[in-house]
């Protein structure tokens, strides 16, 4: 099945700085690549997502960028507030084809914005 | 925040005992999914539906077994076969047809005493 790492798992920055955070995946035949954001006890919401036609993808401050040889993705977050501060999470998905939407999950990155 | 709800917020077990996680969406959803959360791993799926009547195993199945009966519900129930059950327990739902995002319900953090 599906295997998706994630680095790092902790990062902390400035306020203002940028912060890039990494996953590597091993299906080739994954092909939606969504990006969570889950902030203390709460439930993780979806900031970004990718679909394997796709080699970038902005959203204000927030992008990701796909590499499909290499297989990873990352997702960069410039300009970074406070409010940023949380757990994101990485997966990958292959959709409806053999998996029923099934997310493989990353194990999560704890960004921390320090004024 | 609407759309996925799930009950009870907080509950607590004694070992050797079944319990049942209420998951309800109203966002006309065919697919919906169970995941478990632990500090430091990430999301993993316990169990999966694609449609009413039909459900499939996860990653993490073992000691846990589900229902869907209606569209709308996918009850999860921990039962004593579960070695480590402690854990907080999130539900999702999505369309079907295409690669989309999943919409996560509040939790449920299931504490064995």
């Amino acid at each position: 099945g599906e295997n998706v790492e994630q680095h790092p798992s902790t990062l902390s920055v400035q306020e203002g700085d940028s912060a890039v955070i990494k996953c590597t995946y091993s299906d080739s035949a994954s092909n939606y690549f969504p990006w969570y954001k889950q902030e203390l006890g709460k439930r993780p919401q979806l900031i970004i997502d990718i679909r394997s036609n796709v080699g970038e993808k902005k959203d204000q401050r927030i992008a990701v960028t796909l590499n499909k040889t290499a297989k990873h993705f990352s997702l960069h977050i410039t300009e970074t507030q406070p409010e940023d501060s949380a757990v994101y999470f990485c997966a990958a998905s292959r959709g409806p084809t053999g998996g029923g939407n099934k997310l493989t999950f990353g194990t999560g990155t704890q960004l921390k914005v320090e004024l | 925040d609407g759309g996925i709800t799930q009950s009870p917020k907080y509950l607590f077990r004694k070992e050797g005992q079944n319990v049942t996680l209420s998951c309800e969406q109203n966002l006309n959803h065919d697919a919906m999914y169970w995941y478990r959360q632990d500090p430091g791993q990430g999301l993993r799926l316990i169990y999966y539906s694609q449609i009413v009547n039909d459900f499939q195993k996860g990653d993490i199945a073992e000691g846990y077994s589900v229902s869907r009966e209606k569209k709308e519900s996918f009850p999860l129930t921990v039962t004593s076969a579960q070695k480590n059950p402690t854990a907080f327990y999130l539900c999702a739902s999505s369309k079907v047809l295409d690669a989309n995002e999943q919409f996560f319900g509040p939790g449920t953090r299931l504490t064995v005493l």
